[in-house]
């Protein structure tokens, strides 16, 4: 399995919902990623996780919580977003921290 | 300053020309340069890596790195209307446990 899954593809909540983004790979990396882009603009580096530890936090608002389960698994909860909020996240993993980074579809997001 | 650079373009070359991306860079300790290719409403993709000065050959892409000038550069020979794509430039940087992009540069190959 060479690839980077996530779930769901799309997502639209409204801003007091509360949902989850889901990021699985199996190519047995340990870092993780997640990534906000907007239209036109570069992907912005959200927070990175190492060995299933957190270790960069780009200064995220509280409204998204990550979490990393486990080695394959890493999950982006949202709660209270703001319509500025909606954009395109892309998970990506590479073998170790940094490195060639393989990206996932994305989930494109809306926040009415 | 921004740490990696890149002309937004567009940049419109015709069909079967030879497309030439640019990418400058501030960590002069940079250690590995790679290139991304992302479609309209897709994902990056990555295309190709490069780690020493010189050039590195896949296929129609050809990716070219100068340290000592702080540059790296994709060419892609025989473009086709299928390459026209926005190409991100990200390069890992010492002491950061995350690549570092540029802005990308959006390519036109015109039929």
């Amino acid at each position: 399995d060479t690839e980077v899954t996530q779930t769901p593809k799309h997502l639209v909540m409204g801003m007091t919902n509360k949902k989850s983004l889901k990021c699985e790979q199996h190519m047995g990396h340990r870092a993780m990623y997640w990534y906000k882009q907007k239209a036109k603009k570069p992907p912005e580096l959200m927070f990175v996780y190492s060995y299933e530890k957190l270790s960069i936090n780009e200064s995220v608002p509280s409204r998204f919580s990550p979490e990393c389960p486990n080695s394959s698994l890493l999950n982006l909860h949202l709660h209270a977003l703001q319509p500025e909020d909606s954009a395109l996240y892309l998970c990506a993993s590479s073998i170790d921290s940094p490195g060639e980074q393989f990206f996932g579809p994305g989930t494109r997001l809306t926040v009415l | 300053q921004k740490e990696v650079e890149q002309n937004s373009g567009p940049l419109s070359v015709p069909e079967g020309a030879i497309a030439s991306l640019n990418c400058t860079y501030s960590d002069r300790g940079s250690q590995s340069f790679f290139w991304y290719r992302q479609y309209s409403g897709k994902s990056p993709e990555l295309i190709m890596f490069i780690y020493s000065n010189g050039d590195k050959e896949d296929g129609r892409f050809t990716a070219q790195l100068n340290k000592a000038s702080q540059y790296v550069s994709l060419l892609i020979r025989d473009s086709q209307p299928s390459d026209s794509a926005t190409y991100l430039c990200a390069v890992r940087n010492t002491g950061r446990r995350a690549l570092t992009f540029g802005s990308g540069t959006r390519l036109q190959v015109q039929p």
